[in-house]
């Protein structure tokens, strides 16, 4: 089946040690994105790829980055993670629809966990 | 900033009771979404509506857009508790390939 996937499921690490997070697609999805959602919230727009070219939100902090080697996969680095950090991570794609409409498809997520 | 509003916030009920949630906006939005979230999971897309006034079933879930495209509502006939989730309304930005959420309704349906 086509999906999105995410590595790993649960992630620890210390306050400013780097991490990356991992998503995976096989849908050929032009359209990969990253979210952070903290609980009971809606997901926090991070930024988002179109094919390689990259759309940071205006309110991302430095701390996060993001790196698109090809179609597939898609990373997110945070290079000091904070304990406010803390949060889910959700990688998601589409493939813009006629009209205009954006169908997302969401991974599982990362639970990052910062001690 | 197109804003969406979701109503109620928290939402408890037992099986089998019906329930409507909403979403409002002061935009006028070319479509809508509604995505479930259940604990621990990424959102799932229910459905999209385009056109004012549509209404689509999917299963005891009813999708309504408002005439105006400025709203939504989605009722759930004799909830379940496999229906407990986040259910988060979204809508196109003005420009580019993104969505913005509402904040979402969490349901809770006890047995």
């Amino acid at each position: 089946d086509a999906m999105v996937i995410q590595n790993p499921r649960y992630q620890v690490t210390q306050f400013g040690k780097p991490v990356t997070l991992s998503c995976s697609q096989t849908l050929n999805h032009n359209v990969m994105y990253w979210y952070q959602q903290k609980s009971s919230q809606a997901p926090k727009l991070l930024f988002h790829y179109y094919d390689k070219d990259f759309n940071n939100e205006a309110d991302t902090p430095d701390n996060f980055q993001s790196r698109r080697p090809n179609t597939s996969f898609c990373f997110l680095d945070i290079r000091s993670p904070g304990l406010g950090d803390a949060a889910m991570y959700l990688c998601a794609t589409s493939s813009r629809l006629a009209g205009g409409r954006d169908e997302q498809y969401f991974g599982p997520g990362t639970r990052l966990t910062v001690t | 900033t197109q804003l969406l509003e979701q109503s109620p916030q928290f939402l408890s009920i037992q099986e089998g009771e019906n329930l409507t949630v909403y979403c409002n906006s002061s935009s006028v939005f070319s479509s809508l979404q509604w995505y479930r979230q259940e604990p621990g999971e990424g959102p799932v897309l229910l459905v999209t509506v385009v056109t004012g006034g549509e209404v689509k079933k999917l299963k005891r879930l009813t999708f309504q857009f408002g005439d105006a495209r400025k709203d939504s509502s989605l009722h759930i006939t004799a909830a379940q508790p496999g229906d407990t989730g986040l259910y988060l309304c979204a809508g196109p930005r003005g420009s580019g390939y993104a969505l913005n959420f509402g904040k979402g309704t969490s349901l809770l349906v006890t047995p």
